[in-house]
């Protein structure tokens, strides 16, 4: 069954240094997501990704976020200087359509900023 | 008022019980509605999604959305200890910005 995998699982990083969290979606979708969830809370919208370029970020997708599709299978989500408060799981998910109905979530990446 | 509420449980049932999950929600403008089921330590999993209001069903899990109310449900039917799970509601008005409810963590005991 296809899926979405992302690495790595745990990333420990120190406050102020970048971070680049990778994520390969399923092979024929065309829409791509990233979200997170900080420890106890809900799971928050980030940023969706189509035809090469954002299609939609939230208020939490500031400056110091950004993605990119290197080629034609990885995603990435680079925190420039991470905080304290970046630490969180971070979700890949990838869909076929893109009312995101149908989205497929990667088994996360945890990150501490310590 | 939250834009979307959901109880957090914990819920616990005996194998076999019929499960009620719910979610309210304020925004009028949303029109997508899913489930998800998040195991420990893993990614959301996709149960069911519904457009508008009605019902949906799925084997065991039919989900229910009454948009006049900004009430959904998810019921699970002859519920299974390997259904314990968190689950989590989440609506769109269509766009990408995906809102989720905190999720109920379920335990279904043999």
């Amino acid at each position: 069954e296809p899926e979405v995998t992302q690495t790595p699982s745990h990333q420990v990083t120190q406050m102020g240094q970048e971070v680049i969290l990778r994520c390969v979606p399923i092979s024929n979708h065309l829409y791509f997501y990233w979200y997170r969830q900080i420890l106890g809370q809900k799971v928050e919208f980030l940023v969706s990704f189509y035809n090469n370029e954002i299609s939609e970020k939230s208020e939490i997708f500031d400056d110091q976020f950004s993605v990119e599709r290197p080629d034609g299978s990885n995603f990435t989500l680079k925190i420039r200087s991470t905080k304290l408060e970046d630490s969180a799981m971070y979700f890949c998910a990838s869909s076929w359509t893109g009312t995101n109905t149908e989205a497929f979530f990667g088994q996360g990446t945890r990150l501490t900023v310590v | 008022q939250k834009e979307v509420e959901q109880d957090p449980g914990p819920l616990s049932v005996p194998e076999g019980a019929i499960v009620s999950l719910n979610c309210t929600y304020s925004n009028s403008a949303f029109q997508y509605f899913m489930w998800y089921r998040q195991y420990s330590r893993k990614g959301p999993e996709l149960l069911m999604y519904t457009y508008s209001s009605g019902n949906k069903e799925d084997g065991r899990f039919t989900a229910q959305v009454d948009k006049s109310s900004k009430y959904i449900s998810l019921f699970i039917r002859d519920s299974q200890p390997s259904d314990s799970a968190t689950y989590l509601c989440a609506m769109s008005a269509g766009n990408n910005d995906m809102r989720f409810g905190a999720g109920t963590r379920l335990t279904v005991k043999p």
